[in-house]
């Protein structure tokens, strides 16, 4: 079974710039979270989908973030503009439901804001 | 506000024997806990559940125990190898969603 993968990888930009990560959950999954990770601190919901509806998206700075997950399956999350306080790690994990406790995290964009 | 806290200094433990990391939160009580290992540039793998009304659970040689009175999960591996060095973070489950620890650093010693 494939996991969760994500892309890009890494990315460098410059503050004020804009930057897309994407998200494809597990097969099957209905619940998709991003998640923002600084370094040194665990991981922190950014918003959660159940399939394509938005369950949460409280901690989302939405002056600058935005996501959508058409069809139920992958997901975008967006930065425009981006401050040097959004350099973390973006994990995008997901469920099989969202009372379906395990959660399967991709490997994470790390994204450097200069 | 909820707040959980793990041993933010990593742990250092001779090869062979037991490490203990500790998770106590405050401000609820969770229905289950989790434990997950997240290596450098990878994300959380996950480990192991327990539930409020479960007092221990256990996976090969990994232990976690759930004291919902002190509001403290302990996680314990035992015969510890250098593979096992990673950083280790609980969750709790909040309305079908997970509030992270900040992670403890494990380094097994050989």
């Amino acid at each position: 079974e494939a996991g969760v993968a994500q892309s890009p990888r890494y990315k460098i930009i410059e503050k004020r710039q804009s930057v897309a990560f994407w998200c494809n959950p597990i097969s099957g999954h209905a619940t998709l979270y991003w998640y923002q990770q600084i370094l040194g601190q665990g991981p922190k919901l950014l918003i959660q989908f159940q399939n394509n509806g938005v369950v949460d998206d409280s901690q989302l700075p939405k002056d600058r973030f935005s996501a959508e997950r058409l069809k139920g399956v992958d997901s975008t999350l967006k930065i425009q503009p981006a401050k040097l306080e959004d350099s973390a790690v973006y994990l995008c994990a997901s469920s099989l439901g969202r009372q379906q406790e395990t959660q399967y995290f991709g490997p994470g964009t790390r994204l450097l804001v200069l | 506000s909820q707040k959980i806290e793990q041993n933010s200094e990593a742990l250092n433990i001779q090869e062979g024997k037991t490490a203990t990391l500790t998770c106590n939160y405050t401000n609820y009580s969770p229905a289950y806990l989790q434990w997950y290992r997240q290596d450098p540039g990878r994300g959380p793998v996950f480990l192991l559940l327990i539930r409020e009304n479960e007092k221990e659970k256990r996976k090969e040689r990994l232990k976690v125990t759930f004291d919902t009175t002190l509001k403290q999960s302990l996680f314990h591996i035992t015969a510890s190898q250098p593979a096992d060095s990673a950083t280790y973070l609980c969750a709790l489950a909040r309305n079908y969603q997970l509030i992270w620890g900040a992670g403890t650093k494990l380094i097994i010693k050989p």
